[in-house]
């Protein structure tokens, strides 16, 4: 397992369209992490997961946004209507439960909405 | 509210010189702090990483120090190497949480 991966890397759909990221974590990391990010900014956090259990999500998270991750091992990140202010990068990140541990970045899906 | 801010947005320094970039924290809470470095096309890779009990730590070329009364990072890397060239960012962990709060990060560029 060479890290984390996303699916797909980009992603263009028109408004109000619905879309679904797949995020597949390091295999022994049971942290995982969605963040958003935008021009100029650093990552925003959105949620995370502690095997399959969702365990914080932001505010930023509106209902139009769901993530999940079934068996604790990939996740899917989905966001219903589509709005032109959802355009951002998707990172997702894992990390293992030991303490103070770093998250390490998957490469990321582009989204572009039209 | 920006919790962690790198106020600046770009440093150009020579090859084999030490670069200098910094990082300010306003939430007390915080107790662990990373640098991560960004190739465009590419997600954050992890540099290095700091906790609150420490001032200092080394990892090669890598130095992260931490000043908690003044609410403040810096990553010095030496000697720079065109190599280093990217975006930085500073991220900060509260107690009892696990997400990271990213600064708006530096771009770094090292001249040959």
């Amino acid at each position: 397992d060479t890290g984390v991966s996303q699916n797909p890397r980009h992603k263009i759909t028109k408004r109000g369209q619905n879309v679904t990221f797949r995020c597949d974590p390091i295999s022994e990391h049971n942290r995982l992490y969605w963040y958003r990010q935008t021009l100029g900014q650093g990552p925003e956090f959105l949620t995370y997961f502690q095997n399959e259990a969702q365990l914080e999500k932001s505010r930023l998270l509106s209902d139009r946004f769901s993530a999940e991750r079934p068996k604790g091992s990939f996740s899917t990140l989905e966001i219903q209507r589509t709005e032109q202010g959802d355009s951002a990068m998707y990172l997702c990140a894992s990390s293992v439960t030991t303490g103070y541990d770093e998250q390490y970045f998957g490469p990321g899906t582009r989204l572009t909405v039209t | 509210d920006q919790q962690v801010k790198q106020n600046s947005p770009s440093l150009s320094v020579q090859e084999g010189r030490i670069s200098i970039l910094n990082c300010d924290y306003t939430n007390s809470m915080f107790d662990y702090f990373l640098w991560y470095k960004k190739y465009p096309a590419e997600g954050p890779t992890f540099l290095i990483s700091i906790s609150s009990i420490k001032d200092k730590n080394e990892d090669g070329r890598f130095t992260v120090f931490l000043n908690k009364s003044a609410k403040h990072l810096s990553l010095h890397i030496v000697p720079s190497q065109p190599g280093d060239s990217a975006v930085y960012f500073c991220a900060a962990s509260a107690i009892g949480t696990y997400k990271y709060i990213f600064g708006t990060g530096t771009r770094l560029k090292v001249l040959a």
